[in-house]
């Protein structure tokens, strides 16, 4: 029973440099999320969707991109690495019917990430 | 907007105090709330939850009562253990799938 998958669990890039974190899920939950977790701060989002072939924006959606071509993936991609983005990812899924609020969100490991 | 305050840490206890996060919010509607927990190097993990006004959520010896009228979902446990060592995040829900969360909370226990 995996869960919400995550990788890699650790990275270092160089500035200016590209890569894309993975995240799996295999409870068939429609909903996925990503997240950042910054130092001394609480999770900000990035980018949700809710379904596949279905995205958006989130709170801070600047210098990344997704996409969900299927219900179980839902890969991050950084372009041109800044230091701002140094931080710990976690990707999130959950299931909803309605999209209402009392959905419990299950998440990954998390990736941290570290950008020189 | 939403948001979602929490106590400043690190909180640390000896072993078997009790424990008091306080957690308060700002939300138009009726906002489910939620405490998560995560354990060092691992992802959040939900501890518990309430999604109206009175109820409370339990789990593990942990519990926290939603309270309207003090806008305020505080998280308390009698007798702390060393595994309870963690960082405790409050979080709200307020008629959407997304989520606020507050800035969390470390707890150190010593044995």
């Amino acid at each position: 029973n995996a869960g919400v998958t995550q990788t890699p669990k650790f990275r270092i890039l160089k500035i200016g440099q590209s890569m894309t974190l993975q995240c799996t899920q295999d409870m068939n939950h429609n909903y996925m999320y990503w997240y950042r977790q910054d130092p001394g701060m609480g999770l900000k989002l990035i980018y949700y969707s809710v379904g596949a072939g279905i995205t958006d924006k989130g709170e801070v959606p600047n210098g990344y991109n997704v996409s969900r071509s299927t219900t179980e993936d839902f890969p991050l991609r950084l372009e041109l690495a800044a230091p701002s983005q140094t931080s710990v990812y976690f990707c999130a899924s959950s299931y909803s019917m309605t999209g209402g609020s009392t959905d419990t969100q299950y998440f990954g490991p998390g990736t941290r990430l570290t950008v020189l | 907007g939403n948001s979602v305050t929490q106590m400043e840490g690190p909180v640390t206890l000896s072993e078997e105090a009790f424990l008091t996060i306080n957690c308060t919010y700002t939300a138009t509607g009726y906002p489910s709330l939620f405490w998560y927990v995560q354990y060092p190097g691992e992802g959040l993990q939900l501890l518990l939850k309430a999604t109206k006004a009175d109820d409370k959520g339990s789990n593990k010896g942990f519990e926290a009562t939603y309270r309207k009228e003090t806008t305020s979902f505080h998280l308390e446990k009698g007798s702390v253990q060393v595994s309870d060592s963690a960082v405790y995040f409050c979080a709200l829900s307020s008629g959407t799938y997304k989520y606020i969360f507050g800035t969390g909370t470390r707890l150190k226990v010593l044995a």
